[in-house]
């Protein structure tokens, strides 16, 4: 029940595209779905985190958008950069648990 | 820069052997968590510091200990090391208990190899 389920496990994209992750998890206790971002050689960072009293929240291109009923959220990335390149992580987390739960990791290639 | 730091960066050392890895957490940050990052097991938490006392603990092995000191920098010790501890480390630092619910910050990591 605590496990985060992520797929893909890569993914390539070419520039300009849409890159979509998804994640799914069962324990109806989280309330908190946060995305990291991680570069080769440095530790995760934060990118976008979502509560699940909204379906959707955008920052910038990236789009964080929350299914509560199917227990399912994803990442979109819109005009897909480069730079974008980098392996990607849901997570799931709740106060009772003050820890955070990680899925597997996407690793996304955008080619220019 | 996250403001966390960790060191070593990298570690090489013989299996049966004892490690320790430090960080320091960002300023103000009460909390500190140990993290395990292997290719087949993704990012795996391994137990939670907060102002010197552990409050939650993941799939941490026996072999390894943890704790936060009162300037709350944060040693993980790994002993009786094994070919498959070989992994990175992180650790990642949140303001307060809640780690479940707010950002955890994240250092560059300590990349452990185990001969």
């Amino acid at each position: 029940q605590q496990q985060v389920k992520q797929s893909p496990q890569s993914l390539i994209v070419q520039k300009g595209g849409i890159s979509i992750i998804n994640c799914a998890y069962e324990n109806t206790a989280f309330d908190y779905f946060p995305w990291y971002q991680q570069f080769p050689g440095k530790g995760p960072a934060l990118l976008i985190a979502i509560r699940p009293d909204v379906s959707e929240k955008k920052e910038g291109r990236f789009t964080i958008s929350f299914n509560k009923s199917a227990k399912q959220f994803s990442l979109h990335i819109m005009d897909s950069q480069p730079g974008d390149s980098a392996t990607y992580f849901c997570a799931a987390g709740s106060g009772a648990t003050n820890k955070l739960i990680f899925g597997t990791g996407t690793l996304l290639a955008v080619q220019p | 820069d996250s403001g966390v730091t960790q060191t070593p960066k990298h570690l090489i050392t013989a299996t049966g052997q004892r490690v320790t890895l430090r960080c320091s957490p960002r300023s103000g940050d009460l909390s500190v968590y140990w993290y395990q990052q292997s290719l087949d097991q993704g990012l795996q938490f391994l137990i939670q510091y907060y102002n010197g006392e552990e409050r939650a603990k993941g799939n941490i092995l026996e072999r390894f200990s943890a704790q936060q000191f009162p300037d709350l920098h944060s040693e993980l010790n790994l002993s009786s090391l094994e070919l498959g501890d070989s992994a990175l480390y992180f650790c990642a630092s949140s303001p307060t208990l809640a780690g479940g619910r707010e950002t955890q910050y994240f250092g560059p990591g300590t990349r452990l190899l185990v001969l």
